[in-house]
């Protein structure tokens, strides 16, 4: 199976900030990657498929970019809505594996 | 508009059996794979397996294999998920998910499994 290590695992950030998260594969996936926001009782929300293709509706200060093993989500000015936890994906291979996540909480 | 109808939340004791059901609206039921994915309570999103509901094609993840089943009915366009020798572990909520890379997602369903 392809693992998915993500880190961090958690991380402060404030208002603003540009956050960067990032996402290794445990062999190659090409751009089979999608990352996903996930609030505390909500279900997930996908953002990026494709590695670096943004899903309609999500604002563009989200991106993804990375191909092959190494890929990376950034929220470029972060806002009070994004303090969530994300998740990558990768679908290249099956077993579809997740990665640990990543909580995202205010400083 | 579509929708994922699960089946409401279920207790069930250690070595039981529990079947999960998804009910799609909103668009042609055999043109999108449909995604088995769990979280227990403060965890992490663990992908257990996916359903052509074309064909009725399956693959599992390794760790439940022997444990889980995915079928799909087609004439109500629902799909199933059930997982045998539940353990305390197995509790959790429960999500169908639209579609190779998930785009629509079910409310859930939480399994409590306990003595």
């Amino acid at each position: 199976d392809i693992q998915m290590t993500q880190s961090p695992s958690a991380m402060s950030a404030s208002v603003g900030d540009r956050v960067t998260i990032t996402c290794r594969a445990s062999q190659g996936i090409s751009d089979s990657l999608a990352w996903f926001q996930q609030k505390p009782g909500k279900v997930p929300k996908r953002l990026i498929y494709a590695a670096s293709s943004l899903q309609s509706g999500v604002p563009s200060r989200f991106s993804g970019s990375g191909s092959g093993t190494e890929f990376t989500l950034t929220i470029s000015s972060l806002q009070p809505e994004d303090f969530a936890t994300y998740y990558c994906l990768q679908y290249n291979t099956y077993p579809h594996t997740f990665g640990g996540g990543t909580k995202v909480e205010i400083k | 508009q579509v929708q994922l109808v699960q089946s409401g939340a279920e207790v069930k004791k250690p070595g039981a059996s529990v079947k999960v059901s998804c009910k799609a609206s909103g668009y042609t039921f055999t043109r999108y794979f449909m995604n088995w994915v769990r979280q227990a309570p403060g965890q992490g999103l663990e992908w257990m397996g996916i359903i052509n509901p074309g064909g009725g094609g399956t693959s599992y993840a390794q760790k439940f294999q022997g444990r889980v089943t995915m079928t799909r009915d087609t004439s109500t366009s629902t799909v199933y998920v059930e997982l045998s020798s539940l353990r305390s572990e197995d509790t959790a909520f429960y999500y169908c998910a639209r579609d190779l890379i998930p785009d629509y997602w079910g409310q859930g369903t939480l399994v409590t499994v306990s003595s």
